[in-house]
């Protein structure tokens, strides 16, 4: 299947540190998808990123992209404690670009 | 512009009783795709709706079904409801059904089943 998986499960940092979190996948994609969800309620869409780009930036959001690796980051500079939530990557499949698949997420916790 | 909306927020059923879950997408959206997400299983794509038509569907049993209405509006059914259904389903729109497009979610409705 092409369910993504976030590195790491969980991660816990002071406010104004920088959080990073990856993401891997498995087949062919045409575009990959940052979330955030606070408490187990709806998601937030941050950023899309197409297979054909290898950076965006979105404030203080960056997000790589590295087909060859089959893997994304998203980097959160100067964290806030409003930071702390869930994050998912969420990833189609090339010919099947409408279906979603959403990895297990990462936990992070900015502490103030 | 109005974000995605769905209701009901929160509903507890009974196992063995059936249930519709209502989602309105963004304006002039015409993609609606729902969700399931369990502790257990994350989330997991239930399926697509695009133009009335169902596009893409996950693996998941025949009790869950949905339609799409002419003004995209959708609205998901599950019958004969197990101990496992209880989750949190997620609604999401998108402006077409094309490559690239952002899909933006609702607020989710949580389902409880005793």
């Amino acid at each position: 299947s092409q369910q993504g998986e976030e590195d790491p499960q969980a991660l816990s940092i002071q406010e104004g540190e920088n959080a990073t979190m990856n993401c891997s996948y498995k087949t062919s994609i045409n575009n990959l998808q940052w979330y955030r969800q606070n408490s187990g309620r709806g998601l937030v869409h941050l950023i899309l990123i197409r297979s054909n780009e290898r950076e965006k930036h979105s404030g203080r959001l960056r997000v790589t992209l590295d087909t060859s690796k089959k893997s994304s980051s998203l980097l959160i500079t100067a964290s806030r404690a409003a930071d702390t939530a869930s994050y998912f990557c969420a990833t189609d499949e090339r010919h099947n670009f409408n279906k979603f698949y959403f990895g297990s997420g990462t936990k992070l916790n900015v502490k103030p | 512009k109005a974000g995605v909306t769905q209701t009901p927020r929160y509903l507890i059923k009974t196992r063995g009783q059936q249930v519709t879950l209502s989602c309105s997408p963004i304006s002039g959206h015409r993609s609606v795709s729902w969700y399931q997400q369990t502790p257990g299983q994350g989330l997991q794509f239930l399926f697509e709706y695009f133009s009335e038509t169902q596009r893409n569907k996950g693996n998941f049993p025949g009790r869950f079904s949905g339609r799409q209405f002419s003004n995209s509006r959708s609205e998901m059914n599950v019958s004969t409801l197990e101990l496992g259904d209880s989750a949190l389903y997620l609604c999401a729109s998108s402006l077409s059904s094309g490559v690239g497009n952002e899909q933006f979610f609702g607020p989710g409705t949580r389902l409880t089943v005793l």
